[in-house]
């Protein structure tokens, strides 16, 4: 039940642009974006919600296709600060049962 | 003023001993959760509460038991502690369907 993040881990030049996916074999009712930076706990970064909206935040933005039970994370011109590893979390529709993703490692190097 | 707050930041026993790690937010949020966190950094639910009601147990050991005094407060006692229960613990809160809001963590070694 837990969703299935890709890639695993990405090295970034400070500019760049980069892709996260999350994909789930259940049905979602939402999908959370967190990022965690070494040593500290998740912080929350956007939630979506069922209805395929696409929300941005900075120059961080995602989008969640319901019907194939998937959610992307867009990072455009990635900073340095970007850095961290990046989990997707899923509330599936039966219920209050949330799952995190595997994670995604996002390295930005000047 | 910390909005999830745990203690011990740091935890360090013996196999077979019995530990408790405590957990209160401020936020006045219905729900809580405890998160462990392994080497490999995954994030896995352990518990939620949601208005002192236990709604989500995933399949953890029976040694690990939730403990909810109140809605603000939800702590996390482990018996018989094992090598495999080394990790972070991370605990949370939310309302319903909303971010959450995660502590600090709590580093649990088992030597």
């Amino acid at each position: 039940q837990q969703p299935v993040q890709s890639p695993q881990a990405v090295i970034l030049r400070e500019g760049e642009d980069a892709v996260i996916n999350c994909s789930s074999s259940k049905a979602l009712y939402s999908v959370h974006w967190y990022r965690q930076k070494h040593g500290e706990a998740p912080v929350f970064l956007m939630i979506l919600l069922k209805g395929g909206e696409q929300k941005g935040h900075e120059k961080i933005s995602a989008s969640f296709n319901e019907k194939k039970q998937q959610s992307s994370l867009y990072l455009t011109a990635s900073q340095l600060s970007y850095s961290g590893t990046y989990f997707c979390g899923t509330e599936i529709n039966t219920g209050n049962q949330f799952y995190f993703g595997t994670g995604t490692s996002l390295t930005v190097i000047p | 003023d910390t909005a999830v707050s745990q203690t011990p930041k740091y935890l360090v026993t013996q196999m077979g001993n019995d530990k408790s790690i405590k957990c209160e937010q401020n936020l006045g949020h219905d729900t809580m959760y405890w998160y462990k966190q392994d080497s490999k950094k995954f994030l896995k639910i352990m518990f939620s509460y949601n208005n002192k009601e236990l709604i989500i147990n995933e399949t953890v050991p029976n040694r690990f038991s939730p403990k909810s005094p109140d809605k603000a407060h939800l702590n996390l006692h482990i018996n018989s502690l094992e090598l495999g229960d080394s990790a972070v613990y991370f605990c949370a809160s939310s309302h319903p369907y909303n971010e959450q809001f995660f502590g600090p963590g709590t580093r649990l070694t088992v030597l």
